[in-house]
């Protein structure tokens, strides 16, 4: 399989748990993205990376988030002392930055409950 | 400020019928790039269809065409001949060349096809 992957796939903790997702794009891609969806909502950007640079993050990254690339490959994404709110699928996505008809590609998404 | 409106929160199609999935967008960007995005129950993000705002001809990918209407910002999807696996939420998108590669979507629309 050479999409993007994501684990786990489901995450149930209790509030004030740090939890961290990892995901692994495409193998060529160089951009990856990070997204997070509410239910009945369309996805929210939170931060991308091209290569193993950080290149924005949204109002929505709290200091409790931290995402990492370290190695320009597999990505994670970390949250300290979780809160109810933080309940959603985080999904991340990744392209190949080649010309202006750049496609995102996404994983199939973690779903993190916080009790 | 950049944003997809999608004013079906559901539709139900009978099977075999095509249909038509409305999308309104507002920028003031003249390069941009419009996506559609299928979202099974299963969560997973798949990619359907891309225009270019400069693009001279309406995409077309498979039974999926885009109606793309530039004075009008809008960006509808039309499937045709809909099957029972089509039914899942529907997100149009849109990404801003001059910015950061972030896509905005709408809040989606629930399509059920019924047999």
């Amino acid at each position: 399989d050479t999409g993007v992957s994501q684990n786990p796939r489901h995450k149930i903790t209790k509030r004030g748990q740090n939890v961290t997702f990892r995901c692994d794009p495409i193998s060529e891609h160089n951009r990856l993205y990070w997204y997070r969806q509410t239910l009945g909502q369309g996805p929210e950007f939170l931060t991308y990376f091209q290569n193993e640079a950080q290149l924005e993050k949204s109002r929505l990254l709290s200091d409790r988030f931290s995402a990492e690339r370290p190695k320009g490959s597999f990505s994670t994404l970390e949250i300290q002392r979780t809160e109810q709110g933080d309940s959603a699928m985080y999904l991340c996505a990744s392209s190949l930055l080649t010309s202006s008809r750049e496609t995102q590609y996404f994983g199939p998404g973690t779903r993190l409950l916080v009790l | 400020a950049q944003k997809i409106t999608q004013t079906q929160p559901g539709m139900f199609v009978q099977e075999k019928e095509a249909v038509t999935l409305d999308c309104t967008y507002d920028t003031s960007d003249p390069s941009y790039g419009l996506f559609w995005y299928k979202q099974p129950s299963s969560g997973e993000m798949i990619f359907l269809i891309y225009q270019g705002s400069y693009d001279q001809q309406n995409a077309t990918e498979g039974r999926y065409s885009l109606n793309f209407q530039k004075a009008r910002k809008s960006a509808n999807l039309v499937i045709s001949a809909s099957q029972l696996g089509d039914s899942a939420m529907y997100f149009c998108a849109m990404r801003l060349y001059s910015s950061a590669s972030k896509i905005i979507f709408g809040s989606g629309t629930r399509l059920s096809i019924r047999p």
